[in-house]
């Protein structure tokens, strides 16, 4: 069974920094493509970024209004996918989902097709 | 960036149809954008409900199909329950990219 459980979040004064964790299981981590999805109180959903496998080059994308402020990376080894966000802004407010993608064996395809609860992160003084 | 447009809100009855739309700001909605469908009932995580245009999970219940339709991507649901009652939001691939469309909330009267 996937699960995906997020951690790390808080709160944060605007102009800090916080990282989120998003443990992983049930599938093999090394080979999905992981995203990060959030939705701020009472809005929609919005994507932030993906990482792609190291197979695939191990580099992220990124929303443009994250860019430069937010880097996604993983560690294999733990299974587990981070969220580094600094320069935080009171519209970053949020509840952070982690999602991945489908695999059939060693396949995996996708990168929002299993959710985790989501963590909550609040920037206010 | 693009914009993906949804309806704001949609009504349909119990038992009833209903086809809720997805549209990009770039021009038709085609296979290549890999249309998703996402539903989230109040104070719940969103679930995925249609992957790759078409695709349903083991958990989608038969009722829910996708499809292209005139230029945009479509969520049809067909005999309409009270737990369907929800907010739906479609999501689409941009190169580098991915964008989530303001979703569309499904009252169930």
């Amino acid at each position: 069974e996937v699960q995906l459980v997020e951690s790390g979040g808080g709160l944060v004064e605007p102009g800090g920094s916080l990282r989120l964790s998003c443990a992983a299981s049930g599938f093999p981590f090394s080979k999905a493509w992981m995203s990060w999805v959030r939705q701020a109180p009472g809005k929609g959903l919005e994507w932030v970024g993906r990482m792609k496998t190291k197979t695939d080059g191990g580099t992220a994308d990124y929303a443009a209004i994250v860019e430069g402020r937010f880097t996604i990376s993983r560690d294999d080894s733990k299974n587990t996918l981070y969220l580094q966000m600094n320069s935080l802004k009171t519209e970053d407010t949020a509840v952070y989902y982690c999602a991945t993608g489908r695999c059939y064996g060693t396949s995996c395809y996708g990168t929002t097709d299993y959710w985790g609860q989501g963590t909550l992160v609040t920037v206010s003084s | 960036q693009a914009v993906v447009t949804q309806e704001p809100s949609l009504t349909v009855s119990p038992g009833g149809t209903v086809t809720l739309t997805c549209g990009s700001s770039t021009g038709a909605v085609t296979s290549g954008h890999y249309p998703y469908w996402f539903q989230q009932r109040p104070g719940q995580v969103p679930r995925t409900l249609i992957w790759d245009t078409n695709n349903k999970h083991s958990w989608t219940p038969d009722r829910f199909s996708g499809s292209l339709l005139g230029g945009k991507a479509a969520l049809t649901l067909s005999g309409a329950q009270p737990e369907d009652d929800a907010d739906y939001y479609c999501f689409l691939a941009y190169s580098g990219g991915r964008v989530f469309g303001g979703g569309t909330k499904l009252t169930v009267l």
